[in-house]
């Protein structure tokens, strides 16, 4: 079973404020890397997958990179606002397990 | 296209009870995944299908977890009996492929066994 690690657990912010948070994952057998937000009583939504080393995707104000080599991807939100509130998962797709394995997530809290 | 549907939202059981979960995934995806997010935790995988076949159920609790896939279509994940433990959102994902450019998941049952 992979070991993937998501921090900081959980964040509270003021809107305006920028943030970000890191992904950990063991980095032998690695396929592909998925970034998820999950709004309460919705479905996680897919926000974006990352396959090469040194990978950087942006959509609007989120953007993520990607370090295979070292095992961790960065997800920032630059000017969060309210509707930014949400869980922020990682996954790994490791071409050992055929599947994504999910972290603990980090739930943001962005307070006007 | 329609996304992941799940029904029903919400179920509040006592424990011992038993309790059914049904997921529709997208038309023509073959791969169909049954997770378990606990509170505080991220998701777990309970069980996965091809089609119609299990393909991954190293994860559930057969002794009182159950799940089918007739048809290869729909699908259902069964408890019984819950347990105080079970509580958790169920979420069902689909996917056309191995899934490794992603899954699109439904909205989930969020399970409280009291």
């Amino acid at each position: 079973i992979l070991n993937v690690e998501q921090s900081p657990q959980s964040l509270h912010v003021q809107e305006g404020d920028s943030t970000n948070f890191t992904c950990s994952f063991p980095s032998s057998n690695f396929y592909a890397l998925h970034w998820y937000r999950w709004e309460t009583a919705k479905s996680p939504e897919a926000l974006f997958v990352m396959t090469l080393n040194g990978d950087e995707k942006k959509k609007g104000r989120i953007s993520a990179t990607l370090n295979t080599k070292e095992g961790y991807s960065y997800l920032y939100i630059k000017g969060s606002q309210p509707e930014d509130s949400a869980t922020y998962l990682c996954a790994p797709y490791g071409g050992a397990t055929n599947k994504l394995i999910f972290g603990t997530g980090t739930l943001l809290a962005v307070q006007p | 296209e329609a996304g992941v549907a799940q029904s029903p939202r919400y179920k509040i059981i006592e424990k011992r009870q038993s309790v059914a979960f049904w997921c529709n995934p997208i038309s023509g995806h073959a791969t169909l995944y049954w997770y378990q997010q606990i509170l505080g935790q991220g998701p777990k995988l309970l069980i996965q299908f091809q089609n119609n076949g299990v393909v991954d159920d190293s994860q559930l609790p057969k002794d009182r977890f159950s799940a089918e896939r007739l048809k290869g279509v729909d699908s259902t994940l069964k408890i019984q009996p819950a347990k105080l433990e079970d509580s958790a959102v169920y979420l069902c994902a689909s996917t056309s492929d191995r899934g490794v450019y992603g899954y699109t998941f439904g909205s989930g049952t969020r399970l409280t066994v009291v």
